[in-house]
């Protein structure tokens, strides 16, 4: 079975920093790979996949992340943060041919301070 | 976008009582609709896959006899906690995926907030 592990739980960082966070997952086989936000008293929503191709995807709002294969790897990055990307960040982990389950990691609950 | 609604998004009710919550999708057609639950600070758990027109599929653990699943239509599944303890409080969210298939992800509903005194 698969594992997500997202190594910051609280980020705290000033308007204009730039944001990475990390998502390692464990899983010998092919897998897509999510990033999905929660605002607070919102739902989960779809930041950005990886599926095959570019391992550099672009997402809504300025976020992108990279799948590196032979890390297990696919961290979340944006530029400049803005207070609005206040959330709670989750990484997924879909095994290909796996029925399309999702494994979530922890989250990682950012708050960006003006 | 699609829209997954849930409801209710919260609900408050005495232990032995069963609890139904339910989870369409509003604009797009789901065969699969996809229950987790989360606990206050952690990941989301998923409990079974909702297939419609068929019986769901369980995860290791989580008990098919308390957890009622219905997927009894393509933008309708159901979630009914049977004789509800306490220790069933917790956050149940259910997700949906387009049936058009391709690289669809999932869409979440609001949640629900269950509280079982």
């Amino acid at each position: 079975a698969q594992s997500v592990s997202q190594h910051n739980h609280h980020v705290i960082l000033s308007e204009a920093a730039s944001l990475e966070l990390g998502c390692n997952y464990s899983y010998g086989g092919t897998v897509n790979l999510f990033w999905y936000v929660q605002y607070p008293g919102q739902h989960l929503q779809l930041l950005l996949k990886y599926f095959s191709g570019d391992p550099l995807v672009k997402g809504i709002k300025g976020f992108e992340a990279e799948f590196i294969k032979s890390k297990f790897s696919f961290n979340l990055r944006k530029p400049s943060v803005q207070w609005s990307d206040t959330a709670e960040y989750f990484c997924a982990v879909n095994a290909a041919g796996g029925g399309n389950k999702l494994t979530f990691g922890t989250g990682t609950q950012l708050k960006v301070e003006l | 976008g699609a829209v997954v609604s849930q409801h209710p998004s919260w609900v408050i009710c005495k232990s032995g009582t069963s609890v139904k919550i339910e989870c369409r999708s509003l604009d797009f057609q789901a065969t699969t609709m996809f229950w987790y639950r989360q606990f206050p600070k952690q990941s989301l758990m998923l409990m079974a896959t909702s297939n419609e027109g068929s019986k769901a599929t369980y995860e290791q653990g989580v008990e098919k006899d308390k957890f009622l699943i219905n997927h009894a239509s393509l933008t309708l599944s159901t979630l009914t906690v049977t004789s509800a303890h306490p220790e069933d409080s917790s956050f149940y969210i259910c997700s949906a995926r387009d049936s058009k298939g391709g690289s669809q992800p999932q869409h979440f509903g609001d949640g629900t907030r269950l509280s079982i005194l």
